[in-house]
């Protein structure tokens, strides 16, 4: 079974809808999740980091943690066409650096 | 303050030949992370160090191999290259090697083997 799972898509939202991302890990002592951007050929950018339960807002993004499920969600609301990307889930282990990526999102907002 | 910065940007070897990259973290994070992307298989662990010891290694032959210095700076070397080593290779630094903190990426290298 694979540490971390997302959907690969292609992911494809209107621009200003709301575009939803999905992401299950394996781990159950895992205790941070992040969210990464990638731009075609540009490398990952951090976007979002969340530790606990609940939701965790942060300008038009929000990322969601349920831990009894295991399952970690990003939230782009008012989509647009510059958040076309790549978008990548990671969780390290409960100690150690060794983030498990997910193979990421693929996401294209339509003007 | 600056980011992480990687040499070279690009990298054309050929079969058998070695390689070395070079990362330099974020001043002030000691902990340095490598990365291979491929469209195939994504982002994949490498190895981890902290302190110039190697903390974790990632499930790759051992023509793959690092070192980090006293001022955080880490190298990556590739022996005996193959055409399946073509990728992008990523750098990331953190503050401390906890799992809890951010990693931060740099530009990355490509490397073509041909």
């Amino acid at each position: 079974q694979k540490e971390v799972e997302q959907n690969s898509g292609p992911l494809s939202v209107p621009e200003g809808a709301i575009a939803s991302l999905n992401c299950t890990y394996s781990d159950r002592v895992s205790q941070s999740f992040f969210w990464y951007r990638q731009y075609s050929g540009k490398s990952p950018e951090l976007i979002m980091s969340i530790y606990s339960n609940g939701d965790k807002e942060d300008g038009r993004f929000t990322a969601q943690l349920n831990k009894a499920s295991q399952y970690v969600s990003l939230l782009i609301r008012d989509s647009q066409p510059s958040d076309s990307a790549t978008y990548l889930c990671a969780v390290p282990p409960n100690t150690g650096n060794q983030f498990y990526f997910g193979t990421g999102t693929s996401l294209t907002v339509i003007p | 303050k600056a980011g992480v910065t990687q040499t070279p940007r690009y990298l054309i070897k050929t079969r058998g030949q070695q390689v070395t990259l070079s990362c330099s973290p974020i001043s002030g994070h000691r902990s340095v992370s490598w990365y291979q992307q491929t469209p195939g298989q994504g982002l994949q662990f490498l190895f981890e160090y902290f302190s110039e010891t190697q903390r974790n290694k990632g499930n790759f032959p051992g023509r793959f191999s690092g070192r980090q210095f006293s001022n955080s700076r880490s190298e990556m070397n590739v022996s005996t290259l193959e055409l399946g080593d073509s990728a992008l290779y990523l750098c990331a630094s953190s503050f401390d090697p906890s799992g809890t903190t951010k990693q931060y990426f740099g530009p990355g290298t490509r490397l073509t083997v041909t």
